[in-house]
């Protein structure tokens, strides 16, 4: 079973339009983050929202988290061209320590003209 | 911008190679984690490094695979004898302190084994 799950699989919109993305996780966390993956780039850390945090905003960006659900969304409002990639959803357990992260199954957002 | 410096960027090379990915973090990291990526798959965990020795090590890190932080800066994946299966796309990243947090990740180095 996947310890990272999101979904949907594959968005397309059109730029202007907002993009939600939802990631499911299993376990207990110490933390969530959210990635973005430009096709054949290395992944770059968008925001973290800690366990005990339920919403946190960063610009465009707006992550939710629901611990009883073990459930996450990350909303882009206003996108653009531009915000074309992969988006995976990350948790960090609470052991271990160098704790890994483990990544979701990933997004692939289109944001079309 | 202090940057994870990954080489080489695409390697190519025969079953039964060796392979060794060079990895630079960023130099006040204390936490070293190796990543793959299988073409159009989720982005895997192999081993994490801390304190000079394996924190934490997946499956997939078998006797095929080592790590080692020779120096203060690099920090280097070697595959003793390839497989086809171990063509993917390998990621360093590292992190500054603490249990959890913000990974910092490099390009990748894209391995092709014929």
């Amino acid at each position: 079973s996947q310890q990272g799950e999101e979904d949907p699989q594959a968005l397309s919109i059109q730029e202007g339009e907002n993009a939600t993305m939802n990631c499911s996780y299993k376990t207990s966390i110490n933390n969530l983050q959210w990635y973005r993956q430009n096709s054949g780039r290395g992944l770059v850390h968008l925001i973290l929202i800690r366990s005990n945090e339920r919403e946190k905003h960063s610009g465009r960006l707006r992550v939710t988290l629901d611990t009883s659900k073990k459930s996450s969304s990350l909303l882009i409002t206003a996108s653009r061209a531009a915000d074309t990639a992969s988006y995976f959803c990350a948790t960090a357990l609470n052991t271990g320590t160098a704790s890994k992260l483990t990544f979701g199954t990933g997004t692939r957002l289109q944001v079309t003209l | 911008e202090p940057e994870v410096t990954q080489t080489p960027s695409h390697q190519v090379t025969q079953m039964g190679q060796e392979v060794i990915l060079r990895c630079v973090p960023i130099s006040n990291h204390l936490y070293f984690y190796w990543y793959r990526q299988i073409l159009g798959q989720k982005v895997e965990f192999l081993v994490s490094f801390y304190n000079n020795e394996i924190s934490e090590k997946s499956e997939i890190f078998d006797d095929q695979f080592s790590v080692e932080r020779p120096d203060g800066s690099n920090f280097t994946l070697k595959i003793r004898s390839t497989k086809l299966e171990d063509s993917a796309m390998y990621f360093c990243a590292s992190r500054t302190s603490g249990k959890s947090g913000e990974l910092f990740f490099g390009e990748g180095s894209r391995l092709t084994v014929l």
